[in-house]
């Protein structure tokens, strides 16, 4: 089944600089990379999400690309802002009639210090 | 607010009970996932349902099962539980093929 490997697991930066996760997959079926922001106590939030067809996606100050030969995705966020900080986790799926179930990386924590 | 809705918020019981969590996707989705986070395991995806059959499974333990009703909410069913089942339980719904929205969980504790 798909692997995804997420790294830093923990990320800390000065408030303005940029972040970046990054992910791998093993599965060079899967086609979908969505991402979540988790804040603490609170349910997984999709931020940005990308399919296979397109390199790069960028919503104002989170971007995210995808290098389908090296199977390996991105989350880049720039400008950070305290409440940027979260657990921010990438995950990976094979998009498919009737839904697609997710495999997720294990987390990275990030903490904007302001 | 995702439009998905879980019950109860809460829920403490002892080892060797049994519980079940309810969760109501957003209008118009017909698919419904139940994922587990614990501190040390991350998101675990459970179980699919889509439009009330099953539609893939993962590392769902046996003491597990869940069902989606004809108005498409879904409940999942704890049994035999014990302490390393405390955890997190999240549904999260979808249209046919889209993007997943979590629900804002159940946090099981069994003592």
């Amino acid at each position: 089944g798909e692997n995804v490997e997420q790294h830093p697991s923990t990320l800390s930066v000065q408030e303005g600089d940029s972040a970046v996760i990054k992910c791998t997959y093993s599965d060079s079926a899967s086609n979908y990379f969505p991402w979540y922001k988790q804040e603490l106590g609170k349910r997984p939030q999709l931020i940005i999400d990308i399919r296979s067809n397109v390199g790069e996606k960028k919503d104002q100050r989170i971007a995210v690309t995808l290098n389908k030969t090296a199977k390996h995705f991105s989350l880049h966020i720039t400008e950070t802002q305290p409440e940027d900080s979260a657990v921010y986790f990438c995950a990976a799926s094979i998009k498919r009639a009737a839904g697609n179930k997710l495999t997720f990386g294990g987390g990275t924590r990030v903490l904007v210090k302001p | 607010d995702s439009g998905v809705t879980q019950t109860p918020k809460h829920l403490i019981t002892a080892t060797g009970q049994r519980v079940t969590l309810r969760c109501s996707p957003r209008s118009g989705d017909l698919s419904v996932y139940w994922y587990q986070q614990s501190l040390d395991q991350g998101l675990q995806f459970l179980i699919q349902y889509y439009n009330g059959e099953e539609r893939a499974k993962g590392n769902i333990l046996e003491r597990f099962s869940a069902q989606q009703f004809p108005d498409l909410h879904s409940e999942l069913n704890l049994s035999s539980l014990e302490l390393g089942d405390s955890a997190l339980y999240f549904c999260a719904s979808s249209v046919e093929v889209g993007e997943q929205y979590f629900g804002p969980g159940t946090r099981l504790t069994v003592t």
